[in-house]
């Protein structure tokens, strides 16, 4: 057990739809990225946020956005979905000056 | 941008023997961090062993080893006296140090399915 925690472990949904991930990272880790594992495109970076704030953005569609609350957990919004939305998400966390990241068990999602 | 390759998509290792999994990188950055996370069936993420770039030394983590050449941009994994829980899926990913502003995001290659035959 990694000590951060994703919620919902699955999630069904249909195109068009809007759905939340949520993530709440290790305590003391002011740290939470997100990543996104497809099988066509492997395991890729989304969005990164540090004590609040958005400090850095990989490819991350504009359908999606993400924040991180004042209590330091995040949530990742997908809108819009498409089939291809589907994957496993992934939220990690880490400290300051600290090179690790842990990761969450991820939610696996199916558009349908 | 950096990168990272894994050129073995799958290998297999029979039991109590020894495997090593290849991964290359590209980067133009002297301060990275390396790493090898293992994707058991349960897709959980875990860490195996990380390796800094300003470290000679090549780390060692019980039963797994890293080769870590510098100038080759080369960072592979040893895998001694297998065992049937080692059976996943392992990434190798880079990170950036930091020092010339680069992100904290992990960049991963593809991954190496590893089988254990007993």
């Amino acid at each position: 057990d990694s000590g951060v925690t994703q919620t919902p472990k699955h999630l069904i949904t249909a195109t068009g739809q809007r759905v939340t991930l949520r993530c709440s990272p290790r305590s003391g880790d002011l740290s939470v990225y997100w990543y996104q594992q497809s099988l066509d495109q492997g395991l890729q970076f989304l969005i990164q946020y540090y004590n609040g704030e958005e400090r850095a953005k990989g490819n991350i569609l504009e359908r999606f956005s993400a924040q991180q609350f004042p209590d330091l957990h995040s949530e990742l919004n997908l809108s819009s979905l498409e089939l291809g939305d589907s994957a496993l998400y992934f939220c990690a966390s880490s400290q300051p000056r600290v090179n690790e990241q842990f990761f969450g068990p991820g939610t696996r999602l199916t558009v349908l | 941008a950096q990168t990272v390759t894994q050129s073995q998509p799958e290998m297999s290792v029979q039991e109590a023997e020894t495997v090593t999994l290849s991964c290359t990188y590209d980067t133009s950055e002297s301060d990275y961090y390396l790493f090898w996370y293992k994707q058991p069936p349960s897709r959980q993420m875990i860490l195996v062993i990380r390796q800094e770039a300003y470290k000679q030394q090549n780390a060692t983590e019980n039963r797994f080893s890293v080769n870590f050449q510098k100038a080759a941009k080369s960072f592979s994994l040893k895998i001694s006296d297998s065992q049937l829980g080692d059976a996943a899926m392992y990434f190798c990913a880079y990170r950036s140090g930091g020092a010339q502003g680069g992100s904290e995001k992990l960049v991963f290659g593809k991954g190496t399915k590893l089988t254990v035959n007993p």
